[in-house]
């Protein structure tokens, strides 16, 4: 099956400075990759998300790049602020006998210091 | 976020008592999920649904059992709560398309004493 890495699990930076977050996956046939954001006793909420046609997607601050040869794709997040501060969690997913099953990293901790 | 409303929200129960969860979502989607969530491990899926009567293992299904006898409701059972089981419960639901995102609801926090 798939099996997501995703590093690093505690990223600490300050008030505009940049993250990255990076995910590897296995599974050559994964086709969709959605990132979620998870901030303290919420739910995961949807961010972002790349299909394996596309190398890069932009929306404002928030940034996914995808390398198919290499299977990994990135999380990055410009001119950071304290709302930034949040878990991240990386997924990767393609259909398997007619069932669409995404796997996910073990998320990152974000900590954005004003 | 897609209509999905989980009960009860928190619940503090004895190991060895019967747990059911439920999940509920109004988009009609037909797949349906249950993870646990806990520190250093992410979301580990426990069962899933891709329609009514329709239910599969996940990677962490040992000690619980799942229904779904209706397109909006998955139920999540513990048939006899141990302390490892304390965790947050996350539903999840999507339409079933691999390049589709999944929308979660509000968890549900479970201690088990």
């Amino acid at each position: 099956g798939e099996n997501v890495e995703q590093h690093p699990s505690t990223l600490s930076v300050q008030e505009g400075d940049s993250a990255v977050i990076k995910c590897t996956y296995s599974d050559s046939a994964s086709n969709y990759f959605p990132w979620y954001k998870q901030e303290l006793g919420k739910r995961p909420q949807l961010i972002i998300d790349i299909r394996s046609n596309v190398g890069e997607k932009k929306d404002q601050r928030i940034a996914v790049t995808l390398n198919k040869t290499a299977k990994h794709f990135s999380l990055h997040i410009t001119e950071t602020q304290p709302e930034d501060s949040a878990v991240y969690f990386c997924a990767a997913s393609r259909e398997t006998g007619g069932s669409y099953i995404p796997t996910f990293g073990r998320g990152t901790s974000l900590i954005v210091h004003p | 976020d897609a209509g999905i409303t989980q009960s009860p929200r928190h619940k503090v129960t004895e190991t060895g008592t019967p747990v059911t969860l439920r999940c509920h979502q109004t988009e009609n989607h037909r797949y349906m999920y249950w993870y646990r969530q806990d520190p250093g491990h992410g979301l580990r899926l426990i069962h899933y649904s891709y329609g009514v009567k329709d239910t599969d293992k996940g990677e962490v299904s040992d000690g619980y059992s799942v229904s779904r006898s209706k397109t909006e409701d998955f139920l999540l059972t513990l048939e006899s709560a141990t302390s490892s089981q304390t965790s947050v419960y996350f539903c999840a639901t999507g339409t079933g398309t691999s390049n589709q995102p999944q929308h979660f609801g509000d968890g549900t926090r479970l201690s088990i004493l």
